[in-house]
């Protein structure tokens, strides 16, 4: 069974662009999670998705958004980057909405803001 | 006080060691607890969830839950070297809306 997939695996944008990152989640898996995880940080909670709605999001501001398509495949959407961006973004996945089913994670984009 | 809190370590333990992971939790209401294992630089994986009091095995690994203490641990018995790594802990807020990490424990295994 394949895992979750993220794409690009690396990103390099400059101040000001927008960035796009994507996820597939497992196979059967409706509920998609974002985290943002910096440098010597732990995982900041971004948004969540299930069923092709967002669920909940964290701390972030508007200019954090993403959407989830109708094979529960999501994007999530950096405008206006800022160099304090640059991080690992993980998607992960779970198989019933909500954060007390299990979550598995992909292998990342790591995001560079110059 | 911070919502889901883990020592930073570095914890540091010998080859064959029990090494004892502890995480703290401020959500009464959290019913679920989960342990990940991130390796620097890669994605955070799963090692062990937890649900009901008391103590769960899988292999090497035990996790125990407190839920009155607001406690959960890991233990990691025969360590490795390949078990070096960050250990996260995450605990869903009441209601499943969110889960919150733990800043993570590094833990060293010196062969």
């Amino acid at each position: 069974e394949a895992g979750v997939t993220q794409s690009p695996t690396h990103l390099i944008k400059t101040r000001g662009q927008q960035a796009t990152l994507r996820c597939s989640p497992i196979s059967g898996h409706t509920s998609v999670y974002w985290y943002q995880q910096a440098l010597g940080l732990g995982l900041q909670f971004l948004l969540w998705y299930d069923e092709g709605e967002e669920r909940n999001r964290g701390n972030f501001p508007p200019r954090f958004s993403g959407r989830q398509f109708p094979n529960y495949s999501s994007e999530l959407n950096v405008n206006a980057l800022e160099l304090e961006d640059s991080a690992l973004y993980l998607c992960a996945s779970s198989f019933f909405g909500g954060a007390t089913d299990t979550q598995y994670f992909g292998p990342g984009t790591r995001l560079t803001v110059l | 006080q911070k919502e889901v809190e883990q020592n930073s370590g570095p914890l540091s333990v010998p080859e064959g060691a029990i090494a004892s992971l502890n995480c703290t939790y401020s959500d009464r209401g959290s019913q679920s607890f989960f342990w990940y294992r991130q390796y620097s630089g890669k994605s955070p994986e799963l090692i062990m969830s937890i649900y009901s009091n008391g103590d769960k095995e899988d292999g090497r690994f035990t996790a125990q839950l407190n839920k009155a203490s607001q406690y959960v641990s890991l233990l990691i018995r025969d360590s490795q070297p390949s078990d070096s790594a960050t250990y996260l802990c995450a605990v869903p807020n009441t209601g499943g809306f969110k889960t919150i990490f733990g800043a993570g424990t590094r833990l060293f295994v010196k062969a």
